[in-house]
């Protein structure tokens, strides 16, 4: 069981250029979630995802774009890097339906460590 | 929007207990969660407390009071293994917003 797997581990650009980072879930998961994590902030929300579809801004999705087009798959693109993007993304899915299932937590993948020069 | 508030950095000693604190201001709640994070490495589910109370798991324990805005995780029997940090994350409806984060470093 793959749980969540995230493409590519690591990547080093160039300021301006453009890449997508892939996050694939083979638990059935509605809700999928795009963190990046910088030194002394924590995990900050990018944009998540409640469903196939669909896709609605987080706490900090200014330079990021997503796609959702597959239920098992989430798409984060940059289109113009910039040195302030350089830091760790997770990608994250969960599980919630109903009530009774308000207790499934996250599960993270193994992050991506972007550095952009 | 939510606010929560955890301490940076904790240190303790093996074997010893220790209790980190979560506080937070949300608009609604539906959940708070606690997890671990060694360095380099991905969070892991610890504990999950909807209602008031404490839920306990082996050597970790987590204790809510919603009417205070206020958690805590506690951890017994401390191991060197247990040096990582801890995020505490509470969840509106839907989705979860996670604090900065506490280092806890642990020293024989």
């Amino acid at each position: 069981n793959a749980g969540v797997t995230q493409t590519p581990k690591f990547r080093v650009l160039k300021t301006g250029q453009s890449m997508t980072l892939l996050c694939a879930q083979d638990m059935n998961h509605e809700y999928m979630y795009w963190y990046r994590q910088d030194p002394g902030m924590g995990l900050r929300l990018i944009h998540y995802s409640v469903g196939e579809g669909t896709t609605a801004k987080g706490e900090v999705p200014d330079g990021y774009n997503v796609s959702r087009l597959k239920k098992q798959n989430f798409l984060l693109g940059l289109e113009s890097a910039a040195p302030s993007q350089t830091s760790v993304y997770f990608c994250a899915s969960s599980y919630f339906g109903l009530v009774s299932d308000s207790n499934q937590p996250q599960h993270f993948g193994d992050g991506t460590r972007l550095s952009i020069l | 929007g939510q606010n929560i508030d955890q301490p940076t950095e904790m240190t303790a000693t093996e074997g010893a207990i220790v209790q980190i604190n979560c506080t937070y201001q949300t608009s609604g709640f539906n959940g708070l969660f606690w997890y671990q994070q060694h360095a380099g490495e991905a969070p892991t589910f610890l504990s999950y407390n909807v209602l008031d109370g404490l839920e306990e798991k082996g050597r970790f324990s987590s204790f809510l009071s919603r009417s205070k805005g206020y958690s805590y995780l506690l951890l017994k029997e401390l191991q060197m293994k247990d040096s990582a940090s801890y995020l505490c994350a509470v969840r509106d409806r839907y989705i979860p917003t996670f604090g900065r984060g506490t280092s806890l470093i642990v020293h024989p």
